[in-house]
C-alpha cells in the first residue's frame, strides 16, 4: 500500500497548457510538500502545507498554485506551462514541521514541448 | 554561497572499498542533518540522520562538525547495491529541509 502516491507519473504537454498533479498520503502526517528536481538533479522545495495551511512558499511563479483540500492531499496546478517547467515534481510528507524525515512519492516527470 | 554544497562526483570505487563523502552548509543556525539516498529515476529515501555525537548504522557512519559546518558519510565494504546518489540534507532553521545536489557513487565489481 503506497504511503505517498502522486499522479500522473508522466506528463507530456505543450507550452501554454495548464496541468495538474495530484498527491495523497495515507501516513496520517500533518505536513505535505512539493519539491522540484531539475535536469541537474537539484531538489528544491516549492511549497509546504501543514494541516491545509500554507507555511512555505519559495519564490515560485504564481503560475504554480497548490491546493490542499485536507491534510492527506496536496495538489499542484500549473498554468501556462513553459519549457523551463520541465522537471520531476516530488510530493512528500512528514509528521511535523520541524524538518524531520520526509517520505516522498515516486515523482511526476513533466515534459513541456 | 549555496546553502548546502557537495562534490557531485562521480566517485568510482571497487566493491569492498571504503568511501567518504563530505558536505558543507552555510547556515550556522541549522538544527538537524540527514543523508538521503536517491537511486536513478527514483524518489529520495532517508538513509540516516546525523547526530552531534556521530552515529553508525551497519556499514554507514555519519559525522557532524558544527564548528566547521560540515557533515560526512563513510561507507565501508562498498556493495554494488550502494551505487546511488547520496544527498546531504540540512534543516536550515526555517522549518524546511534544504537538499544538496548530491554525490554520485558508482561501485564496480
Amino acid at each position: 500500500d503506497t504511503a505517498v502516491s502522486q499522479t500522473p507519473k508522466y506528463l507530456v504537454t505543450q507550452m501554454g497548457n495548464d496541468k495538474s498533479i495530484k498527491c495523497e498520503q495515507n501516513l496520517g502526517h500533518d505536513t505535505m510538500y512539493w519539491y522540484k528536481q531539475d535536469s541537474k538533479k537539484f531538489l528544491k522545495i516549492m511549497f509546504s502545507y501543514n494541516n491545509k495551511e500554507l507555511i512555505i512558499n519559495e519564490t515560485v511563479p504564481n503560475r504554480f498554485s497548490p491546493k490542499s483540500p485536507d491534510k492527506a492531499h496536496l495538489n499542484l496546478h500549473i498554468n501556462s506551462l513553459e519549457l523551463g517547467d520541465s522537471a520531476v515534481y516530488f510530493c512528500a510528507s512528514s509528521l511535523g514541521t520541524a524538518g524531520g524525515e520526509l517520505f516522498f512519492g515516486e515523482g511526476s516527470r513533466l515534459t513541456v514541448l | 554561497r549555496k546553502e548546502v554544497e557537495q562534490d557531485p562526483g562521480p566517485f568510482n570505487v571497487p566493491e569492498g572499498a571504503t568511501v567518504a563523502f563530505n558536505c558543507t552548509y552555510s547556515n550556522s543556525a541549522s538544527q538537524s542533518f540527514f543523508w538521503y539516498r536517491q537511486d536513478c529515476r527514483k524518489e529520495p529515501k532517508l538513509l540516516m540522520s546525523v547526530y552531534s555525537s556521530g552515529n553508525e548504522d551497519g556499514r554507514f557512519t555519519a559525522q557532524l562538525n558544527r564548528a566547521s559546518q560540515y557533515i560526512s558519510l563513510l561507507i565501508r565494504d562498498s556493495k554494488l547495491s550502494d551505487s546511488a546518489t547520496y544527498l546531504c540534507v540540512v534543516n536550515n532553521g526555517f522549518q524546511k529541509l534544504v537538499f544538496g545536489t548530491g554525490t554520485r557513487l558508482l561501485v564496480s565489481p
